[in-house]
């Protein structure tokens, strides 16, 4: 257990469904994060929060649309999808703090595209 | 562009020692971790070298070139348990987490 949750586990949805992915920090950290894992591909970062303030976008398409209202909630919210956005979705929190940067994950939601 | 490289995967016997390497290219560097990943869990913490040298916590320990540009993390005594991903993972110049894709240990009883 890392002090980070994410809600659903598992997610399967159409290409015209809207859903969205829940994410909650229990460390009191003051930055969270979105990561796209696809199988044996590096962790893709789609959206950096901290204090609140979204600081990275990363060329993520709009389908994905991240919301941080306040510091321990985090949602990512799918719109029209597609199967290639079939992945494992990853939260982590961090305490952004001079060079050190350990960040916390939870167990991520794996979502399928159909 | 940046690049991570570590093996793909790797096998090790139950008992043995293996050594996973991680090789970077980044624009600046702020220091390494290493996080380990069991099939279908969250990437759990590791270690963090930012000096040249080595830092031992127990059975794994890891080390860092900076001149080099690279890493390795040593697992010792390998437990049937410790099979599972090895990321390993650079901060960059902006202090962003750049990851490889990861090394899938095997471990062989």
């Amino acid at each position: 257990e890392t002090g980070v949750t994410q809600t659903p586990r598992h997610l399967v949805m159409g290409m015209t469904n809207k859903k969205s992915l829940k994410c909650e920090q229990h460390l009191g950290h003051n930055a969270m994060y979105w990561y796209k894992q696809s199988a044996k591909k590096p962790l893709e970062l789609m959206f950096v929060y901290s204090l609140e303030e979204r600081v990275e976008n990363n060329s993520v398409p709009s389908r994905f649309s991240p919301e941080c209202p306040n510091s321990s909630h985090l949602f990512l919210h799918l719109h029209t999808l597609q199967p290639e956005d079939s992945a494992l979705y990853l939260c982590a929190s961090s305490q952004v703090e001079g060079d050190y940067n350990e960040q916390f994950f939870g167990p991520g939601t794996r979502l399928t595209v159909l | 562009g940046q690049n991570i490289d570590q093996p793909t995967e790797m096998t090790a016997t139950e008992g043995a020692i293996v050594q996973i390497n991680c090789t970077y290219q980044t624009s600046g560097f702020n220091g390494l971790f290493w996080y380990q990943q069991h099939a279908g869990e969250a990437p759990t913490f590791l270690s963090y070298n930012v000096l040249d040298g080595l830092e031992e916590k127990g059975r794994f320990s890891s080390f860092l070139s900076r001149s080099k540009g690279y890493s390795y993390l040593l697992l010792k005594e390998l437990q049937m348990k410790d099979s599972a991903s090895y990321l390993c993972a650079v901060l960059d110049s902006n202090y962003q987490l750049i990851w490889g894709a990861g090394t899938k240990l095997i471990i062989k009883p």
